[in-house]
């Protein structure tokens, strides 16, 4: 169980188009999901958390305007990368809880390449 | 703010035998979470085992227990008869307890554990 699905599992887009990742709870309704951004042979740098059907709390320096966060069931929740540059290149990992203080089930990652 | 540190980048180990990674964390909080994650070349992360503050019982997984030390704010983690599966970068990570201002998970930097065979 608690199975946390991502797609695609890799994109590469042009610089200046928008690219959309989804994540999926498959087995259980996950109110709340958290976006991470993980450079190469880094941790995990937590984006955003986003509540079903509330708009997402962004961390701070992460531009609420280029990363769009829509969580609009208990288990869907889309990133939009918007305006893509070589700098957002990277590895997006979702996670889904039933709560902010739940255990977080991670997704197996997104690899974007903005070329 | 919490911190988690994890002072070994890169550790290595031989096959069947036994290692241990360090984690060292920062808090005022008196009761939290501590977890271990594993993230594999996949790179799906795979939580490994986990420890609530309030029990002094170390916690135990098959072949991975942790040495949980409160008043030396430490969280070591040792894998016993280390196999070619287990070859990963490890995390530890912090969490606030329910109702708390902060429900983050604080990761550390990660140890990359290589076994040899």
């Amino acid at each position: 169980g608690a199975v946390v699905s991502q797609h695609p599992s890799r994109v590469i887009c042009k610089s200046g188009t928008s690219v959309k990742i989804e994540c999926r709870s498959l087995d259980f309704q996950a109110t709340t999901m958290f976006w991470y951004r993980q450079f190469p042979k880094q941790s995990l740098m937590l984006m955003a958390t986003s509540n079903e059907g509330s708009k997402a709390t962004y961390e701070q320096g992460v531009e609420k305007d280029k990363f769009l966060i829509n969580h609009a069931s208990l288990t869907l929740s889309t990133l939009t990368v918007t305006s893509a540059h070589p700098e957002d290149s990277s590895f997006y990992i979702c996670s889904a809880s039933v709560g902010l203080f739940a255990e977080q089930y991670f997704g197996p990652g997104t690899r974007l390449t903005v070329t | 703010a919490q911190t988690v540190t994890q002072s070994q980048p890169e550790m290595s180990v031989q096959e069947a035998e036994t290692v241990t990674l360090s984690c060292t964390y920062d808090t005022s909080e008196s009761d939290y979470y501590l977890f271990w994650y594993k993230q594999p070349p996949s790179r799906q992360m795979i939580l490994v085992i986990r420890q609530e503050a309030y029990k002094q019982q170390n916690a135990t997984e098959n072949r991975f227990s942790v040495n949980f030390q409160k008043a030396a704010k430490s969280f070591s983690l040792k894998i016993s008869d280390s196999q070619l599966g287990d070859a990963a970068m490890y995390f530890c990570a912090y969490r606030s307890p329910p109702g708390s201002s902060n429900y983050k998970l604080t990761f550390g930097k990660g140890t990359l554990l290589t076994v040899n065979p």
